[in-house]
Order: C-alpha cells, then sequence, then structure tokens
C-alpha cells in the first residue's frame, strides 16, 4: 500500500497563477484532510471532506476551494494563489478499523512557493 | 473551547537527559490524546495515543484528567529524538477532525 501520497512535491507559482494539489489514498478512508504547515502556527486545517461528494470549511479556507469526487482522492485548489498562501501543504486521511479510526495518515507534503 | 496548548515552541537538551513535552488541553467530554512525530522533511506521524498505553521509543505519556495534561517523557533523549512534536485530541465519539497544538521544535544537542 501506498498509503497517502501527494502531487507535486514542490511548486513555484506567480502571484494570481492557479494550481490544484492532489492527494490520493489506497486505504479506503472516508475523511480526507488538507492542512497547511507554518513556522510557528502548527496545522491549520484548511478544508476536510466526510465522505465522496462531501466537503467543508475548516479554520483557513479563504483563497482555496476542494472537491472530493472520488473517495481516494481529495484535491485543493488555489485559483488566484497569493503570496500569503506560500506554505507546506499536507493531506491526511482517517478511518482505519474501530480501534484506529481517529488517527489520522499524512501525506510527504507538497512544497509550494508563490512569488 | 476545545483547545490543545503546547507552551514551548522550542525545547533544547543534551543528549542522555531527560525530556518532557508539555501537552495541555481544554475539552468537556472524554477526550482521545495523541502525540505526533515530524522528522525533518518527512511526514506526520503517529507516535503514541494515550489508549494505547505503550512506549514507542522510549517515549511515554500519561493522560492526567484532573491536570487536563498529557505530557511526553523520555528518560534520555537521543539526537534522532530531534524533531517537531504535536500534541493533538479527538473526543471519543466524534467521527472526525483533530484539534491541533501549535507544535514544539525538540533539539537533542550532543
Amino acid at each position: 500500500n501506498a498509503g497517502v501520497t501527494q502531487t507535486p512535491k514542490f511548486r513555484v507559482l506567480k502571484t494570481g497563477q492557479s494550481m490544484t494539489l492532489l492527494c490520493a489514498q489506497d486505504m479506503n478512508h472516508e475523511y480526507m484532510y488538507w492542512y497547511r504547515q507554518d513556522p510557528g502556527m502548527g496545522l491549520r486545517l484548511i478544508h476536510y471532506s466526510v465522505g465522496e461528494g462531501t466537503t467543508a470549511k475548516g479554520e483557513v479556507p479563504d483563497g482555496y476551494n476542494v472537491s472530493r469526487l472520488k473517495k481516494q482522492n481529495f484535491l485543493l485548489g488555489l485559483e488566484s494563489a497569493a503570496p500569503s498562501q506560500t506554505s507546506v501543504y499536507f493531506c491526511a486521511s482517517q478511518g482505519g478499523l474501530a480501534g484506529d479510526f481517529n488517527e489520522q495518515f499524512f501525506g510527504p507534503g507538497t512544497r509550494l512557493t508563490v512569488l | 473551547a476545545q483547545r490543545v496548548t503546547q507552551p514551548e515552541k522550542l525545547l533544547s537538551v543534551f543528549k542522555g537527559a531527560p525530556v518532557e513535552l508539555k501537552c495541555n488541553y481544554s475539552y468537556s467530554g472524554s477526550p482521545e490524546l495523541f502525540w505526533y512525530v515530524q522528522y525533518s522533511r518527512q511526514r506526520l506521524q503517529l507516535l503514541l495515543r494515550h489508549i494505547s498505553r505503550e512506549s514507542i521509543k522510549g517515549f511515554t505519556a500519561d493522560l492526567n484528567k484532573g491536570e487536563t495534561s498529557f505530557h511526553l517523557k523520555k528518560p534520555f533523549a537521543q539526537e534522532e529524538d530531534s524533531a517537531m512534536y504535536y500534541c493533538a485530541l479527538s473526543g471519543l465519539g466524534s467521527n472526525y477532525q483533530l484539534i491541533w497544538g501549535a507544535g514544539t521544535k525538540l533539539i537533542i544537542k550532543p
């Protein structure tokens, strides 16, 4: 099993450009999350999904959109990138067996720089 | 309000010294507490959870409901313990979302 994978690993954008980050998981998990990680601020939840076809806003959703058309994939979109969106983005999935249900499994991260 | 507080952003100790990473929480129900670790340039991974009551890589953490704390401890630090540590909380019975602390960067000096 690959677990949680993210593409791309790195990306540099100019202000105003758009891009989509892809997260895929092969664990048949229902729940998926997008976080951003910034120095001194820990992990902040951007958007999440509790199942195929559903999405919800997290703590810092502005400037991002998401889609969960397939259970295994969770896409994060930036329509018009801003320098404030320079960050490391982590995807996570959750939904294992009863005793491990609350454990989140993380992808390797995407390092995004917006110039 | 549900909250996880890690009061130290940075903790630096010498190799062989004891380590204690503090985590305090605020939650009205019965929480499940976790410690996640992130080694340099790697993904976050679960280190331990209070329900398991196990020791991983020499680390232990005890849930103290009276003090609402879940401090992470290791008696003798090793250089490979240098990493970012996050404390997180989930309400037992809730079916999604972890509440995260801001993280503590642990540096083990040789």
